[in-house]
């Protein structure tokens, strides 16, 4: 059964600390690994997609990476407003619908 | 600004009380997705539609029910709400072939 795990669940950070969250999958036959951030009351908003290991997206203070295993969203010297629901979904074969993380709830305390 | 739309944002509906959630999109996406996400839990598939081909997952309760008329809109169909369905239901949308979802702001449904 493919499955997705994201840890921690929850990270509180303080302003300018910088840190990881992590993505591990077991599936077979990856097509994708994607990244979205949620804040509360709405739907998830897209970040990034990743297709092969050693593949690396940045945007702003965001870099996430891949390997055969996991995904790493690395966040460098977070902002408050970057506290967020972070979620991994992962794509297998075919056209089937994404599979998600429980995703990992980032505090940024200023 | 093409986007997913859901409404309302907001449903309020009693026990056993019907209830529709609509969903449009104007991003011309042939596949649409309805999502269950209850608090700190990952989004649940419910359905989806390739097209006009409907998509049930097999673990989506009977009372659960979907229409799409047409590419741009979709419906969530709740024939008997339970207090259990109380969540947030995301509609996403995407391009067949294309990996990547979009997703609307949701809809809060309480049941009362």
């Amino acid at each position: 059964e493919d499955q997705v795990t994201q840890s921690p669940e929850a990270l509180r950070l303080q302003e300018g600390e910088s840190s990881s969250l992590n993505c591990s999958y077991t599936v077979s036959g990856l097509r994708g690994l994607f990244w979205y951030r949620q804040d509360p009351g709405k739907g998830p908003e897209f970040l990034f997609t990743l297709y092969s290991a050693g593949e690396e997206k940045e945007k702003e203070r965001l870099k996430a990476t891949l390997t055969k295993k996991e995904s790493f969203l690395h966040i460098t010297a977070p902002k408050p407003e970057d506290s967020a629901t972070y979620l991994c979904a992962v794509r297998v074969l075919g056209n089937t619908p994404l599979v998600f993380g429980k995703g990992t709830r980032l505090s940024v305390i200023a | 600004d093409a986007m997913v739309i859901q409404n309302p944002r907001y449903q309020v509906t009693q026990f056993g009380k019907p209830v529709t959630l609509s969903c449009s999109q104007t991003l011309n996406h042939n596949v649409m997705y309805w999502y269950q996400q209850k608090s700190s839990q990952a989004p649940k598939l419910l359905f989806h539609y390739y097209d006009k081909d409907f998509n049930n997952e097999a673990d989506t309760p009977d009372n659960f029910q979907s229409r799409r008329p047409n590419t741009s809109f979709c419906f969530l169909d709740i024939r008997s709400p339970g207090l259990g369905d109380a969540a947030m239901y995301l509609c996403a949308t995407s391009l067949i072939g294309s990996r990547e979802q979009f997703f609307g702001p949701g809809t809060r449904l309480t049941v009362l």
